[in-house]
């Protein structure tokens, strides 16, 4: 399974938007990058996946670079809601499984 | 709104003892993952089924977990005999065409003492 790379936690204010990065220079040409994020004592929830085009949809918006190494998770306005760990996760099909990494844990200050 | 709900949500048991715990997928979904999470090794995936049948089972100890899916709207992970390291919180997801999200329930936080 291909790795991803994410910084281990990012600060943000509330109401500014945030970009969070991710590293997957081994990444092959039939995997899709998938972005969950685990909210404080519940089960992780999709935010968004995509193949070679960004892609947005009413959580947030993912710009992937030209060459499919690195992709960037992009939260419009952060609320503090938005507090949580986010994974950055690649899958060779969709619909299929997902390995976690440890993730990056986004913090909101008001 | 459709959900996978997990029961039981907290079990504390005994070193030795089974524990069974159970996921219902939501309706129509044909994929069912089982993972485990900890503070030390954070999210695993233990296995997983598509249309009933384990696809992928390489993540659970062998000698003590199985899974099973009796059928279409349950799931079930169980644990026998149960070991102080087995404390964690299993989550069950789910998975359904046209969408490709998983879907994951609350989470069964089991304690092995």
């Amino acid at each position: 399974d291909a790795k991803t790379t994410q910084p281990n936690s990012m600060e943000s204010n509330e109401e500014e938007p945030v970009h969070l990065p991710c590293n997957h220079s081994t990444i092959s040409g039939t995997d899709y990058i998938h972005w969950y994020r685990q909210l404080p004592s519940q089960g992780p929830e999709y935010v968004i996946h995509g193949l070679t085009s960004n892609v947005n949809n009413r959580m947030a918006s993912l710009a992937i670079a030209e060459d499919r190494k690195s992709s960037t998770l992009i939260l419009h306005r952060a609320t503090l809601r938005d507090a949580a760990v986010y994974y950055c996760i690649l899958s060779y099909n969709q619909g299929g499984k997902l390995i976690f990494g440890q993730g990056t844990e986004l913090s909101v200050k008001p | 709104d459709a959900r996978v709900t997990q029961t039981p949500r907290h079990k504390v048991t005994e070193m030795g003892q089974e524990v069974t715990m159970r996921c219902q997928p939501i309706l129509g979904h044909n994929t069912v993952f089982w993972y485990r999470q900890t503070m030390m090794q954070g999210l695993e995936l233990l296995a997983y089924f598509r249309n009933r049948a384990p696809l992928d089972d390489s993540g659970m100890p062998k000698d003590r977990f199985s899974a099973e899916m009796p059928d279409a709207t349950l799931a079930t992970l169980k644990i026998q005999p149960s070991e102080p390291r087995d404390s964690a919180v299993y989550f069950c997801a789910s998975v359904g065409l046209p969408t490709y999200e998983q879907y994951f329930g609350p989470g069964t936080r089991l304690t092995v003492t």
